[in-house]
């Protein structure tokens, strides 16, 4: 199965700061039909997971553009330009390409 | 609009089958997959399984001989069934279709 390791585990921010945060996996994400199914999802506390970006930079619909993603292969990027409070929450990757799916263990965004 | 929920026991006994129905709305299952993903308390998501818009079904490598998905078409219901459950299967229970839409969850405590 792919392995998703994301990095770091906790990340502390203040509001307004620009922070990132890294999704390696085991092997390449890259499908046969051309796609990378490389996601990211945010839950905020006591909530269902939400879609934030898709297919790695593909901004779900109604998510902030302070959001972005980028990467290929196995190296992928989430980034918050400009976190707000409302962002705070834990940060998953997932991926679709390779069945069986699966997540990274997470990165939790802190208020410093 | 698209609408997914998860319903089931709250309580289950150790060594007992677990059985969760996810009810969905606003979309047609044989024109999308539902996938069914845990979250133990305090932890990160495990993604357990899908039942593809064809029907055919992709499991978690770690659930796959305890684990079944089904489904019902016409009553737009998608079926989870584990069985041997143990105190480490206590989880919050989603579905998702896509992982940009999710059920609300439901929690399901395993007692020895």
């Amino acid at each position: 199965d792919v392995v998703l390791t994301q990095t770091p585990p906790t990340l502390s921010a203040t509001i307004g700061q620009s922070v990132s945060i890294s999704c390696r996996s085991s092997q390449s994400l890259l499908h046969s039909n051309g796609n990378t199914y490389l996601h990211w999802l945010l839950q905020r506390p006591g909530q269902s997971p939400q879609l934030l970006i898709y297919l790695v930079s593909r901004l779900e619909s109604g998510v902030p553009n302070r959001f972005s993603g980028s990467g290929s292969g196995t190296d992928f990027t989430l980034k918050i330009s400009g976190v707000e409070a409302e962002d705070l929450g834990v940060y998953y990757c997932v991926q679709g390409t390779h069945a069986p799916y699966t997540f990274g263990a997470g990165t939790k965004l802190e208020l410093k | 609009q698209v609408q997914l929920k998860e319903s089931g026991p709250v309580l289950v006994q150790a060594s007992e089958t677990l059985s969760l129905t996810c009810t969905v709305s606003g979309f047609s299952l044989t024109n999308y997959g539902v996938i069914w993903v845990r979250q133990p308390p305090g932890k990160g998501l495990e993604w357990m399984g899908i039942i593809w818009r064809n029907g055919n079904t992709d499991y978690n490598s770690a659930l796959k001989s305890r684990l079944s998905i089904n489904r019902d078409t016409s009553k737009s219901q998608v079926f989870l069934k584990m069985n041997s459950l143990q105190t480490d299967d206590t989880a919050i229970y989603y579905c998702t279709r896509d992982m940009g839409y999710w059920g609300q969850g439901v929690m399901v405590t395993v007692s020895s």
